[in-house]
C-alpha cells in the first residue's frame, strides 16, 4: 500500500512534447511538494501545495505548470519539453509543515527528453 | 541564505566496519535538520531528524546523528555497516524562508566492501 506514488516511473519523450506526472498520497497530508533531481543526484524543490493552494514556486521555467485538485493529488504539467528537463522528478508529501515533521517521498519519475 | 554541506562525494567501508558522513550547514537560528538515504531506483526515506532536544538523534536502521552547534555540523553514525546500507545520503535543513521549504546537501554515496 504506497504512501506517495508517481506516474510514469519512466518516461522518455521527444524534445517539443508535452507531458504530465501524476502524484497521489495516501497519508492524508495537506501539503505536498515537487522537487527536482538532476545527474549530480542534486535535489532542488520546484514547487509546494498546501490544502490545494500554492505556497512555494521557485524559479521554474513558466513551461512547468503544477496542479492540485485536491489535498490528495499533484500533478505536473510540462510543456515543451527540453533537453535540460532530462532528472528525476520527486512528488513528496508532509502534515503540515515539511521542515517540522519532514517529508515523504514517492519512488520518482525519470524524465528522458531525447 | 541557508546552505548545506556533505564534503564527502562518496565513502567507502568495509561491512562490519564503522560509518561517520558528515554534514555542515549554515543557518541562523536553531536549525531544523534531517538525515534521509536514497536507494537506487527509489525515493527517499527519512532516517532521522533534529530541532531541538538531546543533541544525540536515534533513527531507523540502526543510525544515528549528533548535532554541535559549534561546529554547525550534524554528522550521521553507525557503528557496524550493513552491506545493505550501501546507498546515496542526504543532509537537509529546514529553510528560514519557508515552513515548508528543505534544503538538500548534494549526497554522499556510501559503497560498502564484503
Amino acid at each position: 500500500d504506497t504512501a506517495v506514488s508517481q506516474t510514469p516511473k519512466y518516461l522518455v519523450t521527444q524534445m517539443g512534447n508535452d507531458k504530465s506526472i501524476k502524484c497521489e498520497q495516501n497519508l492524508g497530508h495537506d501539503t505536498m511538494y515537487w522537487y527536482k533531481q538532476d545527474s549530480k543526484k542534486f535535489l532542488k524543490i520546484m514547487f509546494s501545495y498546501n490544502n490545494k493552494e500554492l505556497i512555494i514556486n521557485e524559479t521554474v521555467p513558466n513551461r512547468f505548470s503544477p496542479k492540485s485538485p485536491d489535498k490528495a493529488h499533484l500533478n505536473l504539467h510540462i510543456n515543451s519539453l527540453e533537453l535540460g528537463d532530462s532528472a528525476v522528478y520527486f512528488c513528496a508529501s508532509s502534515q503540515g509543515t515539511g521542515v517540522v515533521y519532514g517529508y515523504t517521498f514517492g519512488s520518482g519519475t525519470r524524465l528522458t527528453v531525447v | 541564505a541557508q546552505s548545506v554541506t556533505q564534503p564527502d562525494i562518496h565513502i567507502t567501508v568495509s561491512e562490519g566496519a564503522s560509518l561517520e558522513l558528515r554534514c555542515n550547514y549554515s543557518y541562523g537560528a536553531t536549525p531544523y535538520l534531517f538525515w534521509y538515504v536514497q536507494s537506487p531506483g527509489q525515493g527517499l526515506q527519512l532516517l532521522l531528524k533534529y530541532f531541538s532536544g538531546d543533541t544525540l538523534v536515534q533513527g531507523i536502521k540502526g543510525f544515528e546523528a549528533e548535532f554541535k552547534r559549534s561546529q554547525s555540523s550534524f554528522n550521521l553514525r553507525k557503528p557496524s555497516v550493513h552491506w545493505s546500507d550501501a546507498a546515496e545520503y542526504f543532509c537537509a535543513v529546514g529553510a528560514e524562508d519557508s515552513s515548508y521549504k528543505l534544503i538538500f546537501g548534494s549526497g554522499t554515496r556510501l559503497l560498502v566492501r564484503p
